[in-house]
């Protein structure tokens, strides 16, 4: 089983519509969690952390569920410029020291 | 100016040369790191480094190699690079145990 599992998709959604990604985990003592979004052939940026009581930026809503080792990505009102790669990562300890585990992404298209 | 750069942006070299990709940044950080990514493999850790003094290999460490030259500097070496080390190589910061990665814009390396 991997470290970090995302759903591949892509998920092809019109505008203006709600999507959600889910993000699963292996390692029980994972502290941390982001969300980051890449670009076709563009570095990986810093979208959000995830706190443990969920937060919310705009459009986008992140939360962790420690009890089923998830956390999700939901974006209400999809924009066509929403359409990128979604990478979720997980900080946890491995061979003393801490380290960032990253989901292989899910892509989302946006549509008109 | 981006906080972390990279150089070159784009190489293309042959099978056996010896190649290094250079990263620096100016954020203060004093967490580096190297990656590669594949399609469908995701981001992969090569090597990172805690402090100047302090270099660990990641998950796919053979045939690289890394220096810490400065706080502010992190390169990758190819010592005889081989075609399936085609791929864009990230570096990245962090600061603290939260371990929020920050990412310079890449390098496409191919090896014919």
């Amino acid at each position: 089983r991997k470290e970090v599992e995302q759903d591949p998709g892509p998920f092809n959604v019109p505008e203006g519509a709600t999507v959600a990604f889910n993000c699963t985990y292996s390692n029980s003592a994972s502290q941390s969690f982001f969300w980051y979004r890449q670009d076709c052939r563009k570095e990986p940026k810093l979208l959000m952390s995830v706190y443990s009581s969920g937060n919310e930026d705009g459009r986008f809503t992140a939360q962790l569920n420690r009890a089923s080792q998830y956390i999700s990505l939901l974006i209400r009102d999809s924009k066509l410029s929403d359409s990128a790669t979604y990478l979720c990562a997980v900080n946890g300890f491995s061979g003393g020291y801490n380290k960032l585990i990253f989901g292989a992404g899910t892509r989302l298209a946006v549509h008109p | 100016d981006a906080d972390v750069t990279q150089t070159p942006r784009n190489r293309i070299t042959k099978t056996g040369k010896r190649i290094m990709l250079e990263c620096s940044q100016t954020k203060g950080h004093d967490r580096m790191y190297w990656y590669r990514q594949d399609p469908g493999l995701g981001l992969r850790l090569i090597y990172y480094s805690f402090d100047v003094k302090d270099i660990n290999k990641g998950e796919i460490s053979d045939g690289y190699s890394v220096s810490r030259q400065a706080q502010a500097k992190f390169s990758l070496s190819l010592e005889s690079a081989i075609p399936n080390q085609t791929a864009l190589y990230f570096c990245a910061t962090s600061e603290g145990n939260y371990n929020e990665q920050f990412f310079g814009p890449g390098t496409r390396l191919t090896v014919l």
